[in-house]
């Protein structure tokens, strides 16, 4: 079974700090992702990894950066905490299985508050 | 942008009565997926379809792809409160591992 794991469930930040979020996977997967959830706007990219040390901008980088040092792990840092970034936070890896199928592992997610 | 839009947001079905999601693409899809989430946990992954017109069946839930390849939909025969949960579309960007999803369905079911 595919593991994917986040360093936190819930976490409170004050304005202003350096936040990472650590993301996990077990299964030797290439692609990884990083979303934000909020109510009423679903699911939103905020960078993904294709390879080690390769990164690209999803829909929403304002604020955020990423490292892919080892393929396994995935950060995500928020430089400098704001009040609007308060947000479930989701990590997900990509299977692709023998069919030509994709599939995004996700991880249990990280409720970050910023005060 | 490609954007993907779900409807409706919010269903509230008495148990046993059908229900229905559709999500509609602004771009041609390569491929579309379906994600459940149950409250309080994360998406998990259910189906995806790749060819136009295609029909796939899991026991009661019943997933489409459009034609033209811009839309699908999932429809739960005879919901039960185990379906209880919001449903999300997600389509690729062309050429991309980078999937849009959609803006999810969430389903309450009465007993």
């Amino acid at each position: 079974d595919v593991k994917v794991t986040q360093s936190s469930r819930y976490l409170v930040k004050r304005t202003g700090e350096k936040v990472f979020l650590e993301c996990v996977q077990d299964m030797d997967h290439e692609n990884m992702f990083w979303y934000r959830q909020d109510p009423g706007l679903g699911l939103r990219l905020i960078y993904f990894s294709y390879d080690v040390k390769m990164k690209e901008k999803g829909d929403i980088p304002e604020g955020y950066s990423v490292s892919r040092e080892k393929k396994e792990r995935f950060s995500l840092i928020l430089e400098s905490a704001s009040t609007n970034q308060t947000s479930m936070y989701l990590c997900a890896s990509l299977r692709r299985t023998r069919h030509s199928s994709y599939e995004q592992y996700f991880g249990p997610g990280t409720r970050l508050t910023v005060t | 942008g490609q954007q993907v839009m779900q409807i409706p947001q919010y269903q509230h079905v008495q148990e046993g009565e059908d229900f229905t999601t559709y999500c509609n693409s602004s771009t041609t899809l390569s491929n579309i997926q379906w994600y459940k989430q149950r409250p309080g946990g994360h998406p998990v992954f259910l189906i995806q379809l790749v060819k136009s017109g295609e029909v796939k069946k899991q026991k009661r839930l019943t997933f489409q792809f459009g034609e033209a390849k811009k839309n699908s939909s999932l429809h739960i025969t005879a919901t039960q409160t185990t379906d209880v949960g919001t449903y999300f579309c997600a389509g690729p960007t062309s050429g991309t591992y980078k999937y849009i999803f959609g803006t999810g369905t969430r389903l309450k079911v009465l007993a």
